[in-house]
Formats: C-alpha cells, sequence, structure tokens
C-alpha cells in the first residue's frame, strides 16, 4: 500500500535557527514528490514537485531534496513568517496523491 | 488568471443530511480532484474527474459522489451524513493528467 510518513509530527525553532523535515515514502511509480505549505483554515499551496533521486530545489529559505526512500525539506535562517503546516505527497502511478500527515513548524521571534 | 475558488466557506448540517460543495476550477485546468482533510490529518483523496468523467477513486463509500461539468467546475455530493464527515474539504484542479495541483481555500463542514 503507497505510504507517505512525515516527521517530526511538530517542530519549534528560534528565528534564524536551520532545521530540516523528513518525508519518507512508499509510493508505486513515484511519478512525482510534492511539497505544499498550508496554513490554518486555508488550502495548501505548492510549493515543489521532485521527480527524480538527487533532484533540488530552491525558493528563498526552502530547499527540497529527494532521495529513492525520503525527501527533506531543509530551511535555513527560518523567518516566524514560515509557520506553517508543511505537507509532503507522492503521486503514484494511478494519478494519486498520497499525503503525509504534515509537520507543523512554529519558528519563535 | 484565476485560482480554484470553493462554496460554501463554512457549513453546518444535521446527520441524516445530504450535502453539495462546489468547486470552480482554475482557468485553463480540465481535471479535478476532491480531498477530505480531518483535523490533524493530511488530506485524503476522494476521487477524480477528467472531462466530466471519473477516473480515480480513494476508500470512501459510494454515499460521496460528483460531477464534473462542460466548463470543468465540479460538486461533491455526499448523502446520510455522518458526525465523522465532518472535515475541511479541499478541491484541487491541474491540466491533463499532470499532478501539479492548484489547491482551492477549502469548504469547512460541520455535521452535529
Amino acid at each position: 500500500e503507497d505510504q507517505v510518513t512525515q516527521s517530526p509530527e511538530a517542530l519549534r525553532l528560534q528565528e534564524g535557527e536551520s532545521s530540516s523535515l523528513n518525508c519518507s515514502y512508499t509510493v508505486s511509480g513515484l511519478r512525482g514528490l510534492f511539497w505544499y505549505r498550508q496554513d490554518p483554515g486555508k488550502g495548501p499551496e505548492f510549493l515543489f514537485t521532485l521527480y527524480s533521486a538527487g533532484e533540488e530545489k530552491e525558493k528563498e529559505r526552502l530547499k527540497a531534496t529527494l532521495t529513492k526512500k525520503e525527501s527533506f525539506l531543509h530551511i535555513t535562517a527560518p523567518k516566524p513568517e514560515d509557520s506553517a503546516t508543511y505537507l509532503c505527497a507522492g503521486g503514484n502511478r494511478d494519478d494519486k496523491i498520497i499525503f503525509g500527515k504534515g509537520t507543523r513548524l512554529h519558528i519563535l521571534p | 488568471e484565476t485560482g480554484v475558488t470553493q462554496s460554501p466557506t463554512h457549513l453546518i448540517k444535521t446527520r441524516g443530511q445530504q450535502v453539495t460543495l462546489r468547486c470552480s476550477s482554475q482557468s485553463g485546468h480540465n481535471t479535478v480532484s476532491w480531498y477530505q482533510q480531518a483535523l490533524g490529518q493530511g488530506p485524503q483523496f476522494i476521487f477524480q474527474y477528467y472531462r466530466e468523467e471519473e477516473n480515480g477513486r480513494g476508500n470512501f463509500p459510494p454515499r460521496f459522489s460528483g460531477l464534473q461539468f462542460p466548463n470543468y467546475s465540479s460538486e461533491l455530493n455526499v448523502n446520510a451524513l455522518e458526525l465523522d464527515d465532518s472535515a475541511l474539504y479541499l478541491c484541487a484542479s491541474s491540466w491533463g493528467d499532470g499532478q501539479d495541483y492548484t489547491f482551492g481555500s477549502g469548504t469547512r463542514l460541520t455535521v452535529v
């Protein structure tokens, strides 16, 4: 069964304290690994798509990387406005997107 | 370019009732997917529509049904509402079989 597991469930960091969020996946015929940001009461906002192991993508303070079993979302020198839930999802060969439960990130000023 | 819009934003229904949620896809997108997100959980895939045909379904009972219209807008219908149906319902659109979805802000359904 396709599965996406994210860790940790919640993370509190001081402003400027860099860290990484983990996403482990078992997805049949992975067609893409997605990262989304979700603010409370809102829909997920697309951040990145990664297609093959070794691929990296960056956007401002965020960098996403992909291996054959995991993806990492690295956040460098975060600011309070980076506080949100970050969702990882895998697209399988049947065009279904399987989401993890997310990591709730809180950046303290 | 307009994004994905969903209506209503909030809804309260009584157990056993029926509900219809609506979604307008992003301009140029012809595929719509619906997701259920319970509090503290990731979105769960309900079903997907492409060119007015259902072309994928998750593990949801038949009382969850949908439609896609010629303008690619979509409806999610839920019959015989249960308390566990309380959740944020998200609509996402994309082009063709592309998986780069744009999500709406969702409809918060509360069943009492």
